[in-house]
């Protein structure tokens, strides 16, 4: 059965900290996707990235940085100099890698930054 | 840029009451879904059609909650009658590709939340 584990419930920073969020994942397919959201408080979930089980080259886009490894079956998201405006719960999911899949979310890792 | 509608936003009910959302995915998306997130949860998923053929309902308490889409493409949840349990975050999500193909990201309305007293 697919699962996906984020193991911290809340992290709470100070604005310009860098802060890591932790995504392990389970499943028996080869290949398969992952993804993050976030979803702030006005409650819609908003796509962040996606990334295949072929591709574990990292990702940069502006502050945020994804860390794949599939040895160790994380997908790990990175916001460098965080800022009040990312405070906001962020979800990671797995998909299998063929279409019209449903999303497996994870619980949610709640940020919050402060100025 | 294009989103998902939802509505209402927000819905207050008493329990045994019926409800219904509506969902307009993004123009041209073949695949929609309803996923349920309870409070401190992550959104699961209740259904999910392909054009207007339901592809998975294993997961939508059929004995309450119904789910059309008619013409493949708006569509609505309905819940009959509602209880306490149903209280969370319904929300849609629709992709672009059909079933079968190389996987698709699925983009979110804003979701209604739903509370039953």
């Amino acid at each position: 059965a697919q699962k996906v584990t984020q193991a911290q419930t809340e992290i709470s920073v100070v604005e310009k900290e860098d802060v890591t969020l932790d995504c392990v994942y389970e499943t028996r397919d080869t290949t398969y996707y992952l993804f993050w959201y976030k979803q702030p408080p006005s409650g819609e979930l908003v796509f962040l990235i996606r990334r295949n089980s072929f591709d574990e080259q990292n990702e940069i886009s502006g502050r945020y940085s994804w860390n794949f490894q599939k040895s160790t079956s994380s997908f790990n998201f990175t916001i460098t100099a965080s800022q009040v405006v990312d405070s906001a719960v962020y979800f990671c999911a797995l998909s299998e890698y063929q279409a019209g899949t449903a999303l497996i979310f994870g619980k949610g890792t709640t940020l919050s930054v402060s100025s | 840029e294009a989103e998902v509608a939802q509505s209402p936003r927000y819905k207050i009910t008493e329990k045994s009451q019926a409800v219904a959302f509506w969902c307009d995915p993004i123009s041209g998306h073949a695949t929609l879904y309803w996923y349920r997130q309870i409070l401190g949860q992550g959104p699961e998923l209740l259904v999910q059609f392909q054009d207007e053929s339901v592809v998975d309902d294993s997961q939508l308490p059929k004995d309450r909650f119904s789910a059309e889409r008619l013409k493949g493409v708006d569509s609505t949840l309905k819940i009959q009658p509602a209880e306490l349990g149903d209280s969370a975050m319904y929300l849609c999500a629709s992709s672009l590709v059909r079933v079968g193909a190389a996987t698709d990201t699925q983009y979110f309305g804003p979701g209604t939340r739903l509370t039953v007293l």
